[in-house]
């Protein structure tokens, strides 16, 4: 049975960092790409950024390009997610996501989230 | 705002069929491709029901089923239940190598 498990979640002030995890099962993580996607209060999904399975090969939303990393430990079965210069606007339930055997059909199995707050 | 807009609400009444659309509108991002939906219950897990545009995974219902023309992909709930209440989202892979939701649906069964 797949499991995602996110956590790490928090309040965070404006301009800090924070790192988010997502430890994965009952799958074969190193195969498979990893997806953040948020949820930001009375909103729609929005998807943040996607690791290939090996790890080289990194996209990411506008809105978070050049502030947020993805990285995955492909040992231990975990995604991350490293969020800098973090703003109010990031508020949100950040949700990891198991990519589908088809790189391109996107993400089919997701975790329940873990929420962070960006406030001072 | 998402360049796949979807209609802020649907409702049915239990039994009758609704549709949601997906309209893709030209943005940076070039093509959409590969559409999906999910439905979500706030508060739990989002959960795949369509992707490749019109497959469905196993062990979803068959109630749930998608088309795709032209700038519109489309999801259709038949038989409606009260377990269909929920958000609905479109999503898709870009030619930028990104993914993009649509705003997301609304359904109320009525």
């Amino acid at each position: 049975q797949v499991q995602l498990v996110e956590s790490g979640g928090g309040v965070v002030q404006p301009g800090a960092s924070h790192s988010l995890s997502c430890a994965a099962s009952g799958f074969a993580f190193a195969y498979t790409a990893m997806h953040w996607v948020r949820q930001a209060p009375g909103k729609g999904l929005e998807w943040v950024a996607v690791i290939s399975s090996d790890g080289y090969n990194t996209y990411y939303a506008d809105s978070v390009k050049g502030r947020f990393i993805i990285s995955r430990d492909n040992s231990n079965n975990i995604v991350f997610l490293q969020m800098n210069s973090l703003r109010v606007e990031d508020t949100a339930v950040y949700l990891c996501a198991k990519g589908t055997s088809h790189y391109y059909y996107g993400l089919d199995v997701w975790g329940q989230g873990t929420t962070v707050t960006v406030s001072s | 705002q998402s360049p796949l807009t979807q209609p802020a609400s649907v409702s049915g009444s239990p039994g009758q069929s609704i549709t949601i659309s997906c309209i893709a509108t030209s943005s940076d991002l070039g093509h959409y491709n590969y559409f999906s939906w999910c439905q979500h219950h706030p508060g739990k897990a989002p959960k795949l029901l369509i992707y490749d545009d019109t497959k469905r995974p196993s062990g979803v219902s068959v109630r749930f089923s998608a088309s795709y023309s032209g700038s519109t992909a489309s999801l259709t709930i038949s038989g409606l239940q009260s377990e269909d209440e929920a958000d609905y989202y479109c999503s898709s892979f870009t030619d930028a190598n990104v993914w993009v939701f649509g705003g997301g649906t609304k359904l109320t069964v009525l």
